[in-house]
């Protein structure tokens, strides 16, 4: 059974710059979740993507978008990054079903100057 | 937005100790969830309890829900110096299927 990556681990950009995130689900999972965690806080929900659509959203700008690919593997984008945008950035797959338990990935550092 | 609780914010304790945090929420359940994050990395899952569930064990973890006060507790027992880390809970609610997330809870072991 292969987790849950993301790629890249740190990156740094420039403020109004535009990022990509990515992230490949665990094998058999056909749902994934991309939350955005601030130092010392707890996971805020991005959006959610089911087979290539997007299925719920959290309270984030149009500027954070998103894609599922038909394998399931998944990328955020950011555009005219702020200096608010560094976060730990966290990807989870899942099943569909219930009970919705969620296998996560090892996140993104992304740090705005 | 964030439904759940966590409380305390942060407990220090010596190893050995059993150390207990509590999570609140707002809206009904189908299930909660806590996981553990080790210092800026992802969350691992640890234990899941259903609404109809009133504890369940798993090792050295123990976990009570009380739907009729919408509050859960996580208990770790004989903790050790690799417990430390932060814990969430997160609600899984009756009306859709994407996890909700407290604050967390600081959990340090001194040894």
């Amino acid at each position: 059974e292969t987790g849950v990556t993301q790629s890249p681990t740190h990156l740094i950009k420039t403020r109004g710059q535009q990022v990509t995130l990515r992230c490949s689900s665990q094998s058999g999972h056909n749902t994934v979740s991309w939350y955005q965690q601030a130092l010392g806080q707890g996971p805020q929900f991005i959006f959610q993507y089911y087979r290539e659509e997007e299925n719920g959203r959290g309270n984030f700008p149009p500027r954070f978008s998103g894609l599922q690919f038909p394998n399931y593997s998944s990328e955020l984008n950011v555009n005219a990054l702020e200096l608010d945008d560094s976060a730990l950035y966290l990807c989870a797959s899942s099943q569909r079903v219930p009970p919705y338990e969620q296998y996560f990935g090892p996140g993104t550092r992304l740090t705005v100057t | 937005s964030q439904q759940g609780e966590e409380d305390p914010q942060a407990l220090s304790i010596q190893e050995g100790e059993n150390a207990t945090m509590n999570c609140s929420y707002k809206t009904s359940i189908n299930n909660l969830q806590w996981y553990r994050q080790n210092s800026g990395r992802g969350l691992v899952h640890l234990i899941l309890i259903r609404s109809n569930e009133r504890e369940k064990h798993s090792g050295r973890l123990r976990v009570t829900l009380d739907t009729s006060k919408k509050s859960s507790s996580l208990l770790i027992t004989a903790s050790r110096a690799a417990d430390t880390a932060s814990y969430f809970c997160a609600t899984v609610p009756d009306s859709n299927y994407q996890l909700i997330w407290g604050a967390g809870t600081k959990l340090i072991i001194k040894p």
